[in-house]
């Protein structure tokens, strides 16, 4: 099993572009979600899914969008690039028991910087 | 919303004890921990659930206060290798979100 898998690894962006993370698990994982991470504010909840055909907003979901066609597949697109956009994206997943998540699988991460 | 962590960072010596708190103003259905090295992933130590379920490594010990919205951490006989950062998720009765801390810090000197 490759487990969680994030592409690229690194990128840099000028803002206003706009660009596509790419997240697969090959688990059969109902739960994927994407997290940000900046210096002293911790992991923070972009967006997630529960399934395929169902995502919902997190805690800092502005500027960003997600579907999951699949349940392997949780692309995550940043629409119009900004500075603040500037962070190491993670991506999870996991399964669920029916009335809590199992532990949370995270891929490798992918470090975006705005210019 | 965010679950509150504290301390925000500790020094050990190695072979002494930590305790890592984690609380939040909401009812908490489940507590999640995990340890992040410096450039590296997340990695699951423990899930605490309402009603006393655990699940988790052998080697770490928590608790979940389902009352007080609180859960500490207890990292005994510190190694070198748990210098990290660990981070508590949580979620809250009627939410499907698993939010995390801001974490705390864990230097471990020899």
């Amino acid at each position: 099993n490759a487990g969680v898998t994030q592409t690229p690894k690194f990128q840099v962006l000028k803002t206003g572009q706009s660009m596509t993370l790419q997240c697969a698990q090959d688990m059969n994982h109902e739960y994927m979600s994407w997290y940000r991470q900046d210096p002293g504010m911790g992991l923070r909840l972009i967006h997630y899914s529960v399934g395929a055909g169902i995502t919902d907003q997190g805690e800092v979901p502005n500027g960003y969008n997600v579907s999951r066609s699949t349940t392997e597949d949780f692309p995550l697109r940043l629409l119009s690039a900004a500075p603040s956009q500037t962070s190491v994206y993670f991506c999870a997943s996991s399964s669920y028991r029916g009335d809590a998540y199992n532990e949370q699988f995270f891929g490798p991460g992918t470090r975006l910087t705005v210019l | 919303q965010q679950p509150v962590q504290s301390p925000q960072a500790v020094i050990l010596r190695e072979g002494e004890d930590a305790v890592i708190n984690c609380s939040s103003s909401k009812a908490l259905y489940s507590v999640h921990w995990y340890r992040q090295k410096h450039g590296e992933a997340p990695v699951f130590l423990m899930i605490l659930l309402k009603g006393g379920e655990q699940k988790g490594h052998e080697k770490i010990s928590a608790s979940f206060n389902e009352k007080k919205q609180q859960s500490s951490l207890y990292l005994t006989a510190s190694q070198l290798s748990y210098s990290g950062t660990y981070f508590c998720g949580s979620t809250q009765g009627g939410s499907e979100k698993l939010v995390f801390g801001k974490g705390t810090k864990l230097t471990v000197n020899p």
